[in-house]
């Protein structure tokens, strides 16, 4: 039974583009949140996510930053015009129900140059 | 006052040792109470769920004090392979923003 898989694992973006980190959530698990976690300090939430909702955005930042669950395909998490301040690893877990125990994925790094 | 606090560390301990770290919480409506381990530049790993009446996972032992609202976990018997930053996790609500984690405490178990 595959884990929680993120990709990619390393991204390099320049100030200004744009970054598309992916993830798909376990065999039967329908809740997705993404965390972000900068060096040396906790995972901070982003967003929840069911299948084709957004249930709770309330740690993702209003500009540049949108998050999606399509009813098929992996959830995205999608940064418009990356900033250094940006740069951080991005953390997705999923669980089967939901707000019950999450499995991480391995994260994506994010370096904005 | 941050709504989870963890001392950051590190403990340093020999191997065979025993440790304990806690963690305090500042919300006294909060639910649920987990502990999760986290290698250098890895994903956290759920270590184990904490229960009210305490419990325990071969060396490890959880317990949670609600009066005094923290968390412990003590290992004993380290081994190196217990060398990691521990995450205390506290399910304030009913909502997922409601999930905090501790910044963690870093161990490092010695030969």
């Amino acid at each position: 039974n595959a884990g929680v898989m993120q990709n990619p694992r390393h991204l390099v973006r320049r100030r200004g583009q744009e970054a598309r980190l992916r993830c798909s959530p376990m065999k039967g698990h329908s809740h997705v949140y993404w965390y972000r976690q900068l060096p040396e300090e906790g995972l901070k939430f982003m967003v929840y996510l069911q299948k084709e909702n957004i249930i709770d955005e309330s740690g993702m930042p209003k500009e540049r930053f949108s998050a999606e669950f399509p009813k098929e395909g992996p959830s995205i998490l999608r940064i418009q015009q990356v900033v250094r301040g940006d740069s951080a690893a991005y953390f997705c877990a999923s669980s089967p129900e939901g707000l019950g125990t999450q499995y991480f994925g391995p994260g994506t790094r994010l370096l904005v140059l | 006052r941050k709504e989870v606090e963890q001392d950051p560390g590190p403990f340093n301990v020999p191997e065979g040792a025993t440790v304990a770290f806690n963690c305090t919480y500042s919300n006294s409506a909060s639910q649920s109470f987990f502990w999760y381990r986290q290698d250098c530049r890895k994903e956290p790993k759920l270590l184990m769920s904490v229960y009210s009446s305490g419990n325990e996972d071969g060396r490890f032992t959880a317990q949670l004090n609600r009066a005094s609202q923290y968390i412990s976990l003590l290992i004993r018997d380290s081994k190196l392979s217990d060398s990691a930053t521990y995450l205390c996790v506290v399910n304030s609500g009913s909502s997922a923003s409601k999930i905090i984690f501790g910044s963690g405490t870093r161990l490092s178990i010695r030969p």
